[in-house]
């Protein structure tokens, strides 16, 4: 069973500070998904990657998958109270038809 | 911009009772998916669907379960005696095989399911 871990789990910061979350596990994805989910609404797809060590900016959030393919981060720049949400990481492999969700990471941007 | 669209947004139904829950996917993607969040825990993958069967489904997907696609646009999952603990959150999702970026997965706004 392959599982992600992502940490960390709770975040709170303030308006215009700087983050990074995590998505970790011990095995390969072929590819590796980041949505935003807000409450009581679907995950919003924001990213794929697919190359190990490929890197894909979208605005102020900065998306890295790992070299080996087993993990990825997300660096969010002066991070803004729309920013505020749930943070999920999603993997998947080639032949393999089902996303594997991560734990999520909460933010919570302070004004 | 095509979206996933998901009815009812909301279903309370009594135990035992079978529910179906309904999804249009977007129009031209040939993968489509349930996944299901109980409350305050991951998202989960049930069952995935494609040239009018399933190419793949989770342990949850037990003999209670069944999705169909009944015309061209619709695509469905029905719960034939709900438990408890069928309460959830339940996503319907789809993707372009065509993309070439793996399965990017586009989903609905959800169902909340509701067992009583």
């Amino acid at each position: 069973t392959q599982l992600l871990e992502q940490s960390p789990q709770f975040l709170s910061i303030q308006e215009g500070e700087n983050l990074t979350v995590y998505c970790n596990s011990s095995s390969v994805f072929s590819s590796l998904q980041w949505y935003r989910q807000e409450p009581g609404e679907g995950p919003v797809l924001l990213v794929t990657v697919v190359t190990g060590g490929e890197v894909k900016k979208l605005k102020r959030l900065t998306f890295q998958f790992g070299d080996a393919r087993k993990d990825s981060s997300l660096h969010i720049t002066a991070a803004q109270p729309g920013d505020t949400g749930l943070y999920l990481c999603a993997g998947s492999n080639f032949g393999n038809e089902k996303l594997t969700f991560g734990t999520g990471t909460r933010l919570t941007i302070i004004p | 911009e095509p979206e996933v669209t998901q009815t009812p947004s909301h279903q309370v139904t009594q135990m035992g009772q079978e529910v179906i829950l309904r999804c249009v996917p977007i129009s031209n993607h040939l993968y489509f998916y349930w996944y299901r969040q109980i409350l305050g825990q991951k998202v989960e993958f049930l069952v995935s669907f494609y040239n009018n069967e399933i190419s793949e489904k989770s342990e949850i997907f037990d003999d209670q379960f069944s999705v169909e696609r009944p015309d061209g646009s619709n695509f469905t999952l029905k719960i034939r005696s709900t438990k408890l603990e069928d309460s959830a959150m339940y996503f319907c999702a789809s993707s372009d095989y065509e993309s070439g970026y793996g399965r990017e997965a586009f989903f609905g706004q959800g169902t909340r399911l509701t067992v009583v």
